[in-house]
């Protein structure tokens, strides 16, 4: 079985200042993770991925993500805010090992960035 | 960079109605789609995963008949919702993975905007 958790609804941070949204996962094997960025009235954007190799990601538009094996997570962070970046993040896991070839999206996060 | 086309971006039409939505994968070949339906401020629900050439495997409490998928070629993928009516009314997306490698990112349209009077 897969499952990913994002446990924020919402983040906000000012314009500059690094942001996080968090993503924890639970796989019966190894992960495959994704992040996606989605604007308003829009579909979704990828982001960057986690398959293999080193635990640091870096992605479009400046993200990068951290695969954490021990903590199960994978938090997506960037150094300094845009004011651009305000959307709705989804966080996806799919099982290697389980079988499934359908990911599991989280929830989303919202984040606002504030000028 | 791979794109997904969906149209239309946006339908509003009376109850009773049946209306098309076509997602197309424009520089890849999609062996697999997905359909999600997405509510105001809420995650995506997967509806159902489309392969090409077979029949779609529909996600639990999802009505068959009422949402018909059509995957008949690699690039071509379409939802019909039959009858629609209001309770239907909705922001449907669909993605698309290319068709080597399964630990690729699915690449999403932009979506349509469904509104039944």
């Amino acid at each position: 079985a897969q499952s990913v958790a994002q446990p924020e609804d919402q983040v906000n941070v000012a314009e500059g200042n690094p942001l996080t949204v968090k993503c924890t996962y639970s796989v019966s094997g190894n992960p495959y993770l994704f992040w996606y960025v989605q604007y308003p009235n829009r579909g979704l954007q990828f982001l960057l991925k986690y398959i293999t190799g080193d635990n640091l990601v870096k992605g479009s538009y400046g993200f990068e993500a951290e695969f954490n094996k021990s903590q199960t997570s994978f938090h997506l962070k960037k150094p300094s805010a845009l004011v651009s970046d305000s959307a709705l993040y989804f966080c996806a896991v799919r099982d290697i090992s389980g079988g499934s070839y359908i990911p599991t999206f989280g929830r989303g996060t919202s984040l606002i960035v504030h000028p | 960079g791979a794109v997904v086309s969906q149209h239309p971006s946006r339908v509003i039409c009376k109850s009773g109605t049946s209306v098309k939505i076509e997602c197309r994968s424009l520089d890849f070949q999609a062996t697999t789609m997905f359909w999600y339906r997405q509510f105001p401020k809420q995650s995506l629900m997967l509806m159902a995963t489309s392969n090409e050439g077979s029949k779609a495997t529909y996600e639990q409490g999802v009505e068959k008949d009422k949402f018909l998928i059509n995957h008949a070629s690699l690039t071509l993928s379409t939802l019909t919702v039959t009858s629609a009516h209001p309770e239907d009314s909705s922001f449907y997306i669909c993605s698309a993975r290319e068709s080597q490698g399964s630990n690729q990112p699915q690449h999403f349209g932009d979506g349509t905007r469904l509104s039944i009077l």
